[in-house]
Order: C-alpha cells, then sequence, then structure tokens
C-alpha cells in the first residue's frame, strides 16, 4: 500500500519557521516528482511548491518565493518543506502529493498567529 | 495563471439520480504532446482531497464506474450516474498542462 505520512503541523509566530515533512513508502519514490499543496481554512486548494525526482529541479508558487525551500531525501524516501518568514496568510492544510496527485498525505496544519 | 472556474453549488440530488459538475479553463488545456491534463478530484469533509479522474476521462485505479469525465479545450464535465451517500463534498477540476497547477474553487454536492 502507498502512504504518505506528513509530520505534525505547529503553531508559530509571524516571521518563525517551520520545516514540514512527509515520508512516502510502498511508492518507488525515487523515480517520481512531488508537490506540496495547501488548503486554506474553508478554501480550495493552492499549489504551492514541486521538486523533481533527482531534486535538482525545484519551482514556487509567487506567493512562498524566497520563503520556502523544497527538499527531498531520496535515501529516507521522504519530502521536506522549510518554510521561513511565516506569515498569518500561511495559515492552512498542508499536503503533499506525487505530481499526478495520485497519492496524498493525511495534511499537516500550520497555524501562523501572533 | 489559468484561471479554472467552477459553480459552487451543485443542485441537490437525490441518492440514486444523476448529477453533473462543470469546469471551464480560462485557455485551452491541450498540451503540445496532445494530451489534456485535466483532472478532478473529490474532497469528503475532514479528510485529503483524492484523484478520481486524470487525462479528462480516466478513472483512478479504485474509482467507481458511476464516475465520468468529458470535454475538451476549456469545458469539461465530471458525472455520477447514480449518487450514493459517500459522494457528498466538494469536487475540484485541476489542470497542470501550464505551469502553475492550478485548481478551480471546487463545487460542493449534498444529497437532497
Amino acid at each position: 500500500d502507498v502512504q504518505l505520512v506528513q509530520s505534525r503541523g505547529g503553531l508559530v509566530q509571524p516571521g518563525m519557521s517551520l520545516r514540514l515533512s512527509c515520508e512516502v513508502s510502498g511508492f518507488t519514490f525515487n523515480d517520481y516528482s512531488f508537490n506540496w499543496l495547501r488548503q486554506a481554512p474553508g478554501r480550495g486548494l493552492e499549489w504551492v511548491s514541486a521538486i523533481g525526482p533527482k531534486g535538482d529541479r525545484t519551482y514556487y508558487a509567487d506567493s512562498v518565493k524566497g520563503r520556502f525551500t523544497i527538499s527531498r531525501d531520496n535515501s529516507k524516501a521522504t519530502l521536506y518543506l522549510q518554510m521561513n518568514n511565516l506569515r498569518v496568510d500561511d495559515t492552512a492544510l498542508y499536503y503533499c502529493t506525487p505530481m499526478a496527485l495520485d497519492y496524498w498525505g493525511q495534511g499537516t496544519q500550520v497555524i501562523v498567529s501572533a | 495563471d489559468v484561471v479554472m472556474m467552477q459553480p459552487p453549488l451543485s443542485p441537490p440530488v437525490s441518492l440514486g439520480q444523476a448529477a453533473s459538475i462543470s469546469c471551464n479553463s480560462s485557455q485551452s488545456l491541450v498540451h503540445s504532446d496532445g494530451n489534456t491534463y485535466l483532472s478532478w478530484l473529490h474532497q469528503r469533509p475532514g479528510q485529503p482531497p483524492r484523484l478520481l479522474i486524470y487525462k479528462i476521462s480516466n478513472r483512478f485505479s479504485g474509482v467507481p464506474d458511476r464516475f465520468s469525465g468529458s470535454g475538451a479545450g476549456t469545458d469539461f464535465t465530471l458525472k455520477i450516474s447514480r449518487v450514493e451517500p459517500e459522494d457528498v463534498g466538494i469536487y475540484y477540476c485541476t489542470q497542470s498542462t501550464y505551469f502553475p497547477r492550478t485548481f478551480g474553487p471546487g463545487t460542493k454536492v449534498d444529497i437532497k
């Protein structure tokens, strides 16, 4: 069975940092690109970032460029999202998925509030 | 960015009746490789979304055949032939023909 197990989130103050992780199993992790998506409370889905299979190609939404960094450790089949200088409008449920959106993590709640 | 448009609500349907959800894009979603990368997702309350349909009309593994997708260019439709209780929730269309991937705002389906 394919599983994407995401780290627990947290409540942080504006300007602080948080790192999300997503451990993948039952899947040939190294062969695939992955996304981070997010869903603000009561809102729809927003693409945040993507990374190629080798980790050498990364892409970001304008809203997070320069603040978030996506990475992966293929030896651990784990995807990461380093979020710096967090803002109140980054508050959302964050999901990791392969590029095709065929499997989803359970979501990580990130709350940014003073 | 490509804008995906969906009605916010689908008319309430009775169990066993058909439902149809529309999705329109601000530009044609035909990729230079000839494929159209339009997918449909379903999200039940409190759960992550799940993939139903990819490339307009291909059902993902395990998706019941009461779900079907159709359309071309900028106009797409998801049909549920016989609505069942577990079909309630929000349906999203999404495109990945162009970077960045964009999503429709979602259409809520309720049972009458």
